[in-house]
Formats: structure tokens, C-alpha cells, sequence
């Protein structure tokens, strides 16, 4: 079936360190993947997403590009900041069901500085 | 603005009582989702509904309700069938029918539950 598979945290960098969390996945057809932060009592915020394969999702610092040959979509960081700690989600849409998306277990990320 | 509601923000039960969580959004998306998050763990879908009047037992459904009567709103029932309902509760919700493109979902900030 579709899923997630995330690496495991927690991810502990010093203040500035580059950040990266792997992400693959298995799914028929062409998926749209997507990362999501969750900060500390908050629900999940959208971070970047690619629809499509070699696309490049950029936001606030953070990149992630899609690659089929691959199946990954890893998260990269070139700088991060104590106030990049969170727990963060990679997800892809059902390619069965376009509505719905399938999360992995989650990383935590711990910056310090 | 538009967003995704989520109320309350924390919520007590006491054992054998049912309890509802609200969920409100103004986006004017046509799907809604819950999802149970335990600590240090992972999303697990417990119900959705991609239209009003209709909806689908997620990976946990037992022990949770849910109505779907209008499109801006879609509570969860937690009843006391539910053996471990301590979690942190999140609602979300998203456009439909725009195959083969996938937006995501706009996340509440969530009802942390606890049973004492």
C-alpha cells in the first residue's frame, strides 16, 4: 500500500548546523508530497509541497525536492535557528483518493544554541 | 480571515462520559478529517467526510462518533466506549476534486483531552 517512512529523531544540531530529514515513500502513480511542521501544543502547519516529479518545495529557508527515481522527498535546512524546533511531518496525497494524505510518524527536531 | 476552529483548547472527561469537540471552518472546503496524536507519536485518522450528510471510518474509529449536518462544521463524539481517550485531538480540513493536484490540509490547533 501507500506510506511514509520517515527517519527517526530525535535530531539533535547546534544553532547554524545544516539540517537534513530523509523521507521516502511508496505509492502508485505520481503523488503530491508535502512537508508539515507541528509546533510544541500546536496543530500541523503547512511548510512546503511539489506535485510533481523534480519539483522544488522552498519555504522559509527550508527545500525539499521530489524525486521518483529516488522515491524521497528530503527535507535540507542550510542555517537552522533554535526557533526551528519542532516535530516534522512528511506526507504524500493517496493517489487513489487525491483528497486524502497519508503522514509519516513524524521527527523531532531539537536545535540548540 | 479564514481558518479552521477548534474548540475547546483542553477538555476534562470523567470516566463513562461522552464528550464533543468542535470543529469549525470558513474555508469552504467540502472535506474534513480527525485525527488522535499520542505523545511522541504519529497522525492516526479516526473519521472523514468529503461531502455534507457522508462519512468514513478513518483507522480508529471505535469508540468515536461524528456528524456532518453543514459544511462548515463536523464535531467528534468521544463516548465512553473509547478505553483510552487521553490524546491531543486535531481537525482538519481541504478542497476537493482537483485531481490530480493535492493543496493539503489547513490544520485546527487542536483539543488536548484528558480523562480524569
Amino acid at each position: 500500500g501507500n506510506s511514509v517512512t520517515q527517519m527517526e529523531g530525535p535530531v539533535t544540531l547546534s544553532e547554524e548546523a545544516f539540517l537534513t530529514i530523509n523521507c521516502t515513500y511508496t505509492a502508485t502513480g505520481y503523488p503530491s508530497l508535502f512537508w508539515y511542521v507541528q509546533y510544541p501544543g500546536e496543530g500541523l502547519q503547512l511548510l512546503l509541497k511539489a506535485t510533481k516529479a523534480d519539483d522544488k518545495g522552498s519555504n522559509k529557508g527550508f527545500e525539499a525536492t521530489y524525486r521518483k527515481e529516488t522515491t524521497s522527498f528530503h527535507l535540507e535546512k542550510g542555517s537552522v535557528q533554535v526557533s526551528d524546533s519542532a516535530v516534522y511531518f512528511c506526507a504524500l496525497s493517496d493517489p487513489w483518493n487525491t483528497d486524502k494524505l497519508i503522514f509519516g510518524t513524524g521527527t523531532r527536531l531539537q536545535v540548540f544554541p | 480571515d479564514g481558518g479552521i476552529t477548534q474548540s475547546p483548547k483542553y477538555l476534562f472527561r470523567k470516566e463513562g462520559q461522552n464528550v464533543t469537540l468542535s470543529c469549525e471552518q470558513n474555508l469552504n472546503h467540502d472535506a474534513m478529517y480527525w485525527y488522535r496524536q499520542d505523545p511522541g507519536q504519529g497522525l492516526r485518522l479516526i473519521y472523514y467526510s468529503q461531502i455534507v450528510n457522508d462519512f468514513q471510518k478513518g483507522d480508529i474509529a471505535e469508540g468515536y462518533s461524528v456528524s456532518r449536518e453543514k459544511k462548515e462544521s463536523f464535531p467528534l463524539t468521544v463516548t465512553s466506549a473509547q478505553k483510552n481517550p487521553t490524546a491531543f485531538y486535531l481537525c482538519a480540513s481541504s478542497t476537493t476534486g482537483t485531481f490530480p493536484f493535492n493543496y493539503g490540509y489547513t490544520f485546527g490547533s487542536g483539543t488536548r483531552l484528558t480523562v480524569v
